[in-house]
């Protein structure tokens, strides 16, 4: 049963626009998320992370926004730049868990000129 | 440069036989994990280990084996109990923090082992 959800498998935007990415959840004991940047052949990087406390965390380019209720997250990466494109894993956690991590399938993003 | 490990990047093995993909971290992580990646899937645990000589079963664990030694190193043995071993492997390892409650630093990965059958 998958408990974190990327229903858009792939996702195509123009150089400078904003692309965003949207993950679902079904547990409601998650309590921290995580995105993760995947280039093909190498291990995912670390992006940006939210607890559940907050609403919004900010890292310069890349914003994650959380809603609880709905149980969604979403990642909005503005300008879009080509080195962009790759594979974004959403992820969730539940504190006190050891840092077992529960993976969404991943979005495709390809960013054009 | 402190980072993680995996080698060989990829691997044969042929039916029957057992085969050990290796992990090595210098970032002084106590945490550490293997995934497995499908084709158009996700990250699926397999197994982890918070501190050396203890480990537990993720969500995939059958066909599997792990050991940990010592702090930086968490191989993996595929065993000929895993019918569907070709997949793509990566291991893990984050911080562990313990105040005011126990909860981990975000993961890093390695580049993972490619891991096919003859």
């Amino acid at each position: 049963d998958q408990q974190v959800k990327q229903n858009s498998p792939s996702l195509s935007v123009q150089e400078g626009r904003i692309s965003i990415l949207n993950c679902d959840y079904t547990n409601s004991m998650f309590d921290y998320f995580l995105w993760y940047k995947k280039y093909p052949a190498e291990g995912p990087t670390f992006l940006i992370s939210i607890s559940s406390i907050k609403d919004k965390n900010e890292d310069g380019r890349f914003t994650v926004f959380l809603n609880k209720s709905a149980k969604h997250l979403s990642l909005h990466i503005v300008p879009s730049q080509p080195g962009d494109s790759a594979v974004y894993f959403c992820a969730a956690s539940v504190t006190d868990s050891w840092g077992k991590l529960q993976f969404g399938a991943g979005t495709q993003v390809v960013v054009t000129p | 440069d402190g980072g993680i490990t995996q080698s060989p990047k990829y691997l044969f093995r042929k039916e029957g036989q057992n085969v050990t993909l290796s992990c090595e971290q210098n970032l002084n992580h106590d945490a550490m994990y293997w995934y497995r990646q499908d084709p158009g899937q996700g990250l699926r645990l397999i197994y982890y280990s918070q501190i050396v000589n203890d480990f537990q079963k993720g969500d995939i664990a059958e066909g599997y084996s792990v050991s940990r030694e010592k702090k930086e190193s968490f191989p993996l043995t595929v065993t000929s109990a895993q019918k569907n071993p070709t997949a793509f492997y990566l291991c893990a390892s984050s911080k562990v923090m313990t105040a005011p409650r126990v909860y981990n630093q975000p993961q890093h990965f390695g580049d993972g082992t490619r891991l096919s059958i003859l």
